[in-house]
Order: structure tokens, then sequence, then C-alpha cells
């Protein structure tokens, strides 16, 4: 089954100690971009990655590192957790947005984190 | 100013209705996405456009380049159809996307 898989799908930490959420996809997808979900200002693109060890900025990279070793994997990394990155956080992947924009995007089932 | 601005923020309908969900951008894109946000939270795509009108059972969706504006209409609306919709663009000669703050729908038996 074509899919997008992140883990853990919820979590609970405390300021300061570092994380990371995994994000994998089975559809040989280029293009993979994390997304946090705020109340009141919708969802909000944090990093994407359009191949593996291109990455790039969204509109809300700080406090967040990613790589792309694979094709298939893309963490999102919190070196230093603090209250504000309490969210929901989405990954997604698409087709190579540079062939054409209008390839689907998948998204991830979320992994909701609270910090303490 | 939010670049993507949707309108309503919420809409309770009658099942039956005809639904209209408004979505306007003050950005150059290189494509309009309208997402179904299920009340479990899953995120699907429902459309991608730039231009003119597609539809998909009871889905439709319009763009007007020129007025920077979308509409995602359900005709014939049902309770199944009660989710949070969101439009979303990808921004010309980028690669990113940005999102409008989504209007929760809910339709009534």
């Amino acid at each position: 089954e074509a899919q997008v898989t992140q883990n853990p799908r919820y979590l609970i930490t405390v300021t300061g100690k570092k994380l990371t959420v995994t994000c994998s996809q089975n559809m040989n997808h280029e293009y993979m971009s994390w997304y946090r979900q705020d109340p009141g200002l919708g969802l909000r693109q944090i990093y994407y990655s359009m191949n593996v060890e291109v990455t790039d900025k969204g509109d809300v990279p700080e406090g967040y590192k990613v790589s792309r070793k694979e094709k298939r994997n893309f963490p999102l990394i919190l070196e230093s957790p603090s209250p504000n990155q309490t969210s929901l956080y989405f990954c997604a992947s698409s087709s190579d947005l540079r062939t054409s924009a209008y390839n689907e995007q998948f998204f991830g089932p979320g992994t909701r984190l609270t910090v303490l | 100013k939010n670049e993507v601005e949707q309108s309503p923020q919420n809409l309770t309908a009658q099942e039956g209705e005809f639904i209209t969900i408004n979505c306007s951008y003050s950005v150059g894109i290189s494509a309009l996405h309208w997402l179904q946000q299920h009340p479990g939270g899953g995120i699907v795509s429902l459309f991608m456009l730039s231009s003119g009108k597609k539809k998909h059972g009871r889905l439709i969706a319009t763009i007007n380049i020129q007025e920077k504006h979308s509409s995602l209409h359900i005709t014939a609306s049902h309770p199944r159809d009660s989710a949070v919709y969101i439009c979303a663009v990808t921004i010309s000669g980028t690669y990113k996307y940005i999102f409008g703050t989504g209007t929760r729908l809910k339709v009534l038996a």
C-alpha cells in the first residue's frame, strides 16, 4: 500500500531534550516536506527536500533540522525543543515538482508533539 | 494579511445543500490545491489546478487566475462531507507551499 508513515504518532517531552520524528514513504517520491499545524495559523511549511541531499527552508525553519540521506526517509530533528514547538506535525511527499506542479501530495498521519 | 485567505472559516449546512468555499491568494502561483482534513486529522488531496475547472464526483473546483480566486463546491452535501477544507498554493518559481487556515464544514442530517 502506498503510504507515508511517521513515528512516533504522539510524543510528550521536556524542554531541551533532543528528539527526532521519522518520516518514510514507499512511493519513490523525490519531493518530501514537513509542516506544522497550529490552531488559527493553519499549516506552515518547515523544510522541504527536492531529492537526496537537497533540502531547503520553508516558512518556519527556526529550531528544526532535517536531513535526506535516503530517498525514502526525511527525518525532522528538534535539537533543543521548546514549548512553542508544541504542535501537530505532518510529513508529505510527492513526485518531482520540477517536472510538474500538479503532483499530488501524500500526507502522513501526523505526529502530535507536546513540549513541557 | 495572510497570502492565502479562505472564507468562510466555519460553515454549517443541512444535508443536500449546495456548498461553496472560497479561496483568494495574493502571490504568483504555479498551482492551487484543495485538501480535506478528516476529523481524525488525516489530510488528503482533492484537487490540483492552475486554470479552469475540475470535477470529481460531487466536488467541483474552479479557479480564476486573473482574479486570484478559487472556489470549491460540494453538490448534494452529506454528513460524511463534514471536514476541514484547506486551500494551498505552490508559489511560482519555488517549491514552497503556503496554506489557508481552513474552512470547517459541518453537514447536518
